[in-house]
C-alpha cells in the first residue's frame, strides 16, 4: 500500500511570509499526488495536483507544488501567506486502482 | 449541482445503538468512499465503492457495513456504535482522477 508522510503536524508563520508544507510519498511505478485543504468544520477541498507533465504545479488561493520524482516528494508552496490560509492541508496520492492514502495533516497557522 | 452530501450532520448515539449515514452525489461518478477522520491520523478510508452493486474494504472496515443499490447513493451502518467510532466520517466521491467530498458527519458516541 501507499503511504503519505506529513513530517510537520504544524506550521507556524506570519502573515506575509513564504511557507513551505512538506510531503513525502512512498516510491511506486505510477504516481498520482494532490493537496487538499480543510477549513474548520468544512469538508475537504482540492488545492491542486499532479498526474503528469510539468513538475510544478499551480493551484488556487497562490499555492503551488513541486513534484520530485528521485526524493519522493511533493511540497506545497506559497511565496506570501494571508490570514485566511489558516486552515489544515492534507497531502494524498492515488494508487492505480482510484484508491487515495492520505497523510496525518499539517495545520497552518498564520499569525497577524 | 449540489456536488457531494452527506445526512445527517451531526449525532450522537449511545454504545450499542445503529445508525446510517447517507452519502449522496448528484455527478454520476464511479467511485464513493467513506473515510473517518481523527485529530492526528488524517483520513483513513474505511469502505470504498467502484461502481453500483460493488464495495470493497479499506482501511478500517470494522464495526461498519456499506452499501450501493444506487449510483448516486453510498451507505455507511454502524450496527453497533462504539466510543471508540466517535469521529467526523467524511463521503467523497470521483470519476477517475479527483475526489470531491461532502461536509460531513459528527458522530459521538457515548
Amino acid at each position: 500500500a501507499q503511504s503519505v508522510t506529513q513530517l510537520d503536524s504544524q506550521v507556524p508563520v506570519f502573515e506575509e511570509a513564504p511557507v513551505e508544507l512538506r510531503c513525502n510519498y512512498s516510491s511506486s511505478v505510477s504516481v498520482y499526488l494532490f493537496w487538499y485543504v480543510q477549513y474548520p468544520n468544512q469538508g475537504l477541498q482540492l488545492l491542486l495536483k499532479y498526474l503528469s507533465g510539468s513538475t510544478l504545479v499551480k493551484g488556487i488561493n497562490g499555492f503551488e507544488a513541486e513534484f520530485n520524482k528521485s526524493q519522493t516528494s511533493f511540497h506545497l508552496r506559497k511565496p506570501s501567506v494571508h490570514i485566511s490560509d489558516t486552515a489544515e492541508y492534507f497531502c494524498a496520492v492515488r494508487n492505480n486502482f482510484n484508491k487515495f492514502y492520505f497523510g496525518s495533516g499539517t495545520k497552518l497557522n498564520v499569525k497577524p | 449541482n449540489a456536488g457531494v452530501t452527506q445526512t445527517p450532520k451531526f449525532r450522537v448515539l449511545k454504545t450499542g445503538q445503529s445508525m446510517t449515514l447517507l452519502c449522496a452525489q448528484d455527478m454520476n461518478h464511479e467511485y464513493m468512499y467513506w473515510y473517518r477522520q481523527d485529530p492526528g491520523m488524517g483520513l483513513r478510508l474505511i469502505h470504498y465503492s467502484v461502481g453500483e452493486g460493488t464495495t470493497a474494504k479499506g482501511e478500517v472496515p470494522d464495526g461498519y457495513n456499506v452499501s450501493r443499490l444506487k449510483k448516486q447513493n453510498f451507505l455507511l451502518g454502524l450496527e453497533s456504535a462504539a466510543p471508540s467510532q466517535t469521529s467526523v466520517y467524511f463521503c467523497a466521491s470521483s470519476p477517475k482522477e479527483t475526489q470531491y467530498f461532502g461536509p460531513g458527519t459528527r458522530l459521538l458516541v457515548l
